[in-house]
């Protein structure tokens, strides 16, 4: 089945510290990947997006690179901020029939304190 | 930049009771779609729905749910008879073509009791 498997939160570093949240998937096909964030009180926002294998997806500072080699989408940034702190969501996109679901995982809270 | 609303924010209401829950897609937006997350689990898909019809729909979608597009702007979920386990953070979504970017409303939290 399709599946995404996320770094279980929550995640607190320091302003400027280096984040990363891992995440994989299983699907059949060649599925998109997304990585969305969720701010306190708000609701989803797309971050970054890849489409096909070894793209990279970068918003914000924020970067995952397609692996379909490895099947994981991480989520990278290099310093953090006080504002990053969000619920980030690793998602894929299944296509069929021309109608769309996306597959999420359980979500990672990030706090960044100052 | 336009936005997908819903409404309202917060919802309680008693166990066995109608809840309709609003949505106002992105204007030029033809796809919608409903998601759920019960705390603490996944973000988890409902319901696809394109020119006036289900396209895709999940286990979790039974017969107390159904869809409407009432009026051209607004895109309703209803649940007939709310359970315990209705319990979430429900999120519409919408996007231009059918393969697309799905932009997110802020949710509703129901609290059935």
């Amino acid at each position: 089945g399709n599946s995404v498997t996320q770094m279980e939160g929550p995640v607190t570093l320091s302003e400027e510290a280096f984040l990363t949240i891992n995440c994989t998937y299983t699907a059949t096909g060649y599925p998109s990947l997304f990585w969305y964030v969720q701010y306190p009180g708000e609701g989803l926002q797309l971050l970054l997006k890849a489409t096909k294998a070894d793209d990279k997806g970068s918003n914000k500072g924020f970067e995952a690179t397609y692996r379909k080699e490895t099947t994981s989408f991480h989520l990278e940034k290099g310093s953090v901020q006080v504002s990053d702190s969000a619920v980030y969501f690793c998602a894929l996109r299944i296509t069929q029939g021309g109608s769309e679901k996306l597959v999420f995982g359980k979500g990672t809270k990030l706090t960044v304190n100052p | 930049e336009p936005e997908v609303t819903q409404t309202p924010s917060h919802q309680v209401t008693q166990m066995g009771q109608e809840v309709i829950l609003r949505c106002v897609p992105i204007s030029n937006h033809l796809y919608f779609y409903w998601y759920r997350q019960i705390l603490g689990q996944k973000v988890e898909f409902l319901v696809s729905f394109y020119n006036n019809e289900i396209s895709e729909k999940s286990e979790i979608f039974d017969d107390q749910f159904s869809v409407e597009r009432p009026d051209g702007s607004n895109f309703t979920l209803k649940i007939r008879s709310t359970k315990l386990e209705d319990s979430a953070m429900y999120f519409c979504a919408s996007t231009q073509g059918g393969i697309g970017t799905q932009y997110f409303g802020p949710g509703t939290r129901l609290l059935v009791l």
